[in-house]
């Protein structure tokens, strides 16, 4: 069965950084598309990174430069590096599995809350 | 980035009778469109892929249409478990990935 699982979340003070992590099973991370998308509370859904199979990012305008998705095939996990923290970044961030080379998003973990507030 | 706008924002029904919902693209996302369903305190479920293609394990009420800049999902006859929010989203021109603003089928 596939499933993710998402940690990594609390509240932060404005400026700070946090690491987000989704442990996969079912499955494997690396040889998959795999994105974050949030929602901010009472809000709809905003795509944030992406990072393929061949090891290519993307990210959203909102946190270029801000934000790293990485991976670690040894523990088949996913991970989204927040760094310079705003309280516009709160939101529960989901990471999310794609199909081979697709764009839809097939599988969602549960999500994590990220509080950005001093 | 294309925009997708979707229609209405609040839908409310009663249980048994059909629902469509409405989602339009700025340019034309050929048939790449994917639909989702969001439950209170749940993850978005993908429901409806490339348009008209149900997703594992979704029922048989529901239903995709439409192709290059307007798409409808249709309910056929709502259950108490479909009231929640749904969003549209096109995976042709990405990233970045974008969604509609949803749409929240309430019941009356």
């Amino acid at each position: 069965e596939v499933q993710l699982v998402e940690s990594g979340g609390g509240l932060i003070q404005p400026g700070g950084s946090l690491r987000l992590s989704c442990a996969a099973s079912g499955f494997t991370v690396s040889n998959n598309f795999m994105s974050w998308v949030r929602q901010a509370p009472g809000k709809g859904l905003e795509w944030v990174s992406v990072i393929y199979s061949d090891g290519r990012t993307y990210y959203a305008d909102s946190v270029k430069g801000r934000f790293t998705i990485s991976r670690d095939s040894s523990k088949n996990t996913l991970y989204l590096q927040m760094n310079s923290l705003r309280a516009d970044d709160t939101a529960v961030y989901y990471c999310a599995k794609h199909p081979p080379g697709l764009a839809t998003l097939d599988c969602w973990g549960q999500g994590t809350l990220v509080t950005v507030s001093s | 980035e294309i925009v997708l706008t979707q229609s209405p924002a609040t839908l409310s029904l009663s249980p048994g009778e059909r629902a469509t919902l409405s989602c339009r693209a700025s340019q034309s996302v050929s048939g790449y469109l994917v639909w989702y369903q969001q439950k209170p305190g749940q993850a978005p479920r993908l429901l409806i892929y490339d348009a008209s293609n149900r997703a594992t394990g979704i029922p048989a009420r529901f239903s995709g249409s439409g192709s290059g800049t307007d798409f409808t999902l249709t309910i056929s006859s709502l259950e108490p478990e479909d009231f929640a929010v749904y969003y549209c989203q096109q995976r042709v021109h990405w990233p970045p990935i974008t969604f509609g603003q949803g749409t929240r089928l309430e019941i009356k």
